[in-house]
């Protein structure tokens, strides 16, 4: 199975700051990754597809890249609707496999 | 409008079984692809099973940790897909979401999910 190893678990932030989050995978996923964020009580929302694809209605303060292995999720300034969970997708092949998610707080 | 309504979940004990529904409205379901995802008290989110559509013979993909215990089928008729778990454990506790990369391709459409529980 594919491993997704993302980072940081947990992190506070000031709105207006740039925020990235970073998932690698453990074996070569292609652009096949997708972002979801999640707020309480909520089911996930995607935000990135194909690793580097606004998903509708996403502001375009979210931006999705990659680096190799690592691929990233950056809020370019960060507003406090942002304030939520957010979990990496590989769908390059089967099992699906999820990142461990990243708790984005208020500092 | 597109909707996802997952039942059929609650409180099960070791070694019960316990059947989940997602019925659906809003897209042409018999064409789509249809999974299921659970997330633990944790938060972390494990994708389990994919059902594929009649042109695709139906083709079902698992998780290992499930693999055995639990299956995935579909009704067209009915644009409702089920999740029948047999020897449940404790770590199957979880909410369970149905979800569709269908019109999006990108897993754009959630149900609101259902809890199950599973405790002596």
């Amino acid at each position: 199975d594919i491993q997704m190893t993302q980072s940081p678990s947990s992190m506070s932030a000031s709105l207006g700051d740039r925020v990235t989050i970073t998932c690698q995978a453990s074996q070569d996923i292609g652009n096949n990754l997708i972002w979801f964020q999640q707020k309480p009580g909520k089911s996930p929302r995607p935000m990135i597809y194909y690793a580097t694809n606004l998903a509708n209605g996403v502001p375009s303060r979210f931006s999705g890249s990659r680096s190799g292995s690592d691929y990233s999720l950056t809020i370019s300034s960060l507003e406090s609707e942002d304030m939520a969970d957010y979990h990496c997708l590989q769908y390059k092949q089967y099992p699906y496999t999820f990142g461990a998610g990243t708790k984005l707080e208020l500092k | 409008e597109v909707q996802l309504v997952e039942t059929g979940g609650g409180l099960v004990q070791p070694g019960k079984s316990l059947k989940l529904t997602c019925a659906t409205s809003g897209f042409t379901f018999s064409t789509a692809w249809m999974h299921w995802v659970r997330q633990s008290p944790e938060k972390r989110l494990e994708w389990i099973a994919r059902i594929k559509d009649k042109s695709n013979n139906y083709a079902t993909d698992y998780v290992e940790s499930v693999k055995g215990r639990f299956t995935i089928s579909r009704d067209d008729s009915k644009s409702s897909v089920y999740l029948q778990m047999n020897s449940l454990k404790e770590e199957d506790t979880a909410t369970y979401y149905c979800t569709t990369p269908e019109g999006t391709g990108y897993f754009d459409f959630w149900g609101p999910g259902t809890m199950v529980t599973v405790s002596s």
